[in-house]
């Protein structure tokens, strides 16, 4: 077994500012992703990664940058936060193959003020 | 396109009573879809409640069932005597492969499930 783990567990911060988020995974898995979810409105794909140095850019891509220094962690960066934003963001990751089983972790809550 | 509908909640049950929340599907691009059901509890993290990959299959978790029916692209979740414990917010999703086998998931805006004691 294994475990993700998304630091910070909340984030605030102010219109326009820079946020970075963290995701580790000591699973061992190829593949990471990010999504966003926002109430009543389900998960949506802001980036994946199916390996180290790989980014791909999912549906909702806009407005974010992202980085996978090296196989255990995927970085997000929310390059201009919206006033008044409320989101949850998930990572998760999955291994190698046709299964696609993916394992998620704890989520980062953000609100900017 | 690919996309998932599933039951709007909130759907709110008796403790004992039977439950289904109802998953329809699109699967435009994906030759061979997967399923899946994931469940967050209240103060938990999502995490999978259960898959099934083959048509015509059936997969099982916890008391729910569910089965993927091709002809009717339909994966509904379903309990004989749901517990109070079984509350939390449950989401129908779409793998499978697409092209480099990105392992991409199409979720569902997830039925939240109240269970009443």
């Amino acid at each position: 077994g294994g475990i993700i783990t998304q630091t910070p567990k909340f984030l605030i911060g102010q219109e326009g500012q820079k946020l970075t988020l963290k995701c580790q995974q000591n699973f061992n898995h190829d593949t990471m992703y990010w999504y966003r979810q926002d109430s009543g409105k389900g998960l949506r794909l802001i980036y994946y990664s199916i390996t180290e140095n790989d980014l791909q850019k999912g549906d909702l891509s806009e407005g974010y940058d992202a980085s996978r220094e090296k196989k255990s962690s995927f970085s997000l960066t929310v390059t201009s936060a919206q006033k008044n934003e409320m989101a949850v963001f998930l990572c998760a990751s999955k291994d190698w193959g046709r299964e696609d089983t993916q394992y998620f972790g704890p989520g980062t809550r953000l609100l900017v003020l | 396109g690919d996309s998932v509908t599933q039951t709007e909640g909130p759907v709110t049950v008796s403790e004992s009573e039977s439950l289904i929340i109802n998953c329809t599907y699109s699967a435009t691009s994906i030759a061979y879809p997967n399923l899946f059901w994931y469940v967050r509890y209240p103060g938990e993290g999502l995490q999978l409640l259960l898959k099934v990959i083959t048509a015509g299959q059936k997969g099982s978790s916890r008391g729910f069932e569910a089965t993927y029916n091709k002809e009717t692209t339909s994966f509904h979740l379903q309990k004989a005597s749901v517990q109070e414990s079984d509350s939390a917010v449950y989401y129908c999703a779409l793998g499978g492969p697409q092209g480099g086998n990105t392992g991409k998931l199409i979720f569902g805006l997830g039925t939240t499930l109240q269970v009443q004691p």
